[in-house]
């Protein structure tokens, strides 16, 4: 069946820092990807998504890039702020809906 | 423009007893998802529905859990009897859906989420 797999957290970092969430997936067919974010105290909201191979999606500074060949969309950011400081979740929709276990994040200032 | 709705926001049930989770989707919206997580893991899809039909619903544990959406729009989930690892958030999600083009795969829209109903059972 379909899977995703993120990197294991938690993740550190000090504000202004580079931040790379690794994401792998496998699946049939033609999966669209995302990654959505938790902010403490609020639910579940999209941050970005890419449709087919070799689409970008970007949001607030952040970037994920579809590869179909490594069958990954790793999320990154080239300066994170203490306030990016949340729960990342990477999921997949081929027709059914899959999501990683997720990876938090906390920016110290 | 509404976002999705869902009641209640929390409940404590003992084990044994049954529960019900009621959600609204956003207007127009054809899929709706209802998904359980737990503490520190990922939402878990129960179930998803496009308009009234069933897409998937794999891992709905159906000797306890069903689920209805009638006429396509509202939904419930209902859990009878409840057991101690049924707590969890359980999150109501909906999408738009976008068909395939000629040749081409279907390609899925971004959820939108509710706030969830947080359950304890004790």
């Amino acid at each position: 069946g379909d899977s995703v797999t993120q990197m294991e957290g938690p993740v550190t970092l000090s504000e202004e820092a580079f931040l790379t969430i690794n994401c792998t997936y496998t699946a049939t067919g033609y999966p669209s990807l995302f990654w959505y974010v938790q902010y403490p105290g609020e639910g579940l909201q999209l941050l970005l998504k890419a449709t087919k191979a070799d689409d970008k999606g970007s949001n607030k500074g952040f970037e994920a890039t579809y590869r179909k060949e490594t069958t990954s969309f790793h999320l990154e950011k080239g300066s994170v702020q203490v306030s990016d400081s949340a729960v990342y979740f990477c999921a997949l929709n081929a027709g059914k809906s899959t999501f990683g276990d997720g990876t938090t994040l906390t920016v110290k200032p | 423009e509404a976002g999705v709705a869902q009641s209640p926001r929390y409940k404590i049930i003992e084990k044994r007893q049954s529960v019900a989770f009621w959600c609204n989707p956003i207007s127009g919206h054809a899929t709706l998802y209802w998904y359980q997580q737990i503490l520190g893991q990922g939402p878990k899809l129960l179930i998803q529905f496009q308009n009234n039909g069933v897409v998937d619903d794999s891992q709905l544990p159906k000797d306890r859990f069903s689920a209805e959406r009638l006429k396509g729009v509202d939904s419930t989930l209902k859990i009878q009897p409840a057991k101690l690892e049924d707590s969890a958030v359980y999150l109501c999600a909906s999408s738009s859906y976008i068909p395939g083009t000629s040749g081409g795969e279907s390609s899925y829209n971004e959820q939108f989420f509710g706030p969830g109903t947080r359950l304890t059972v004790l």
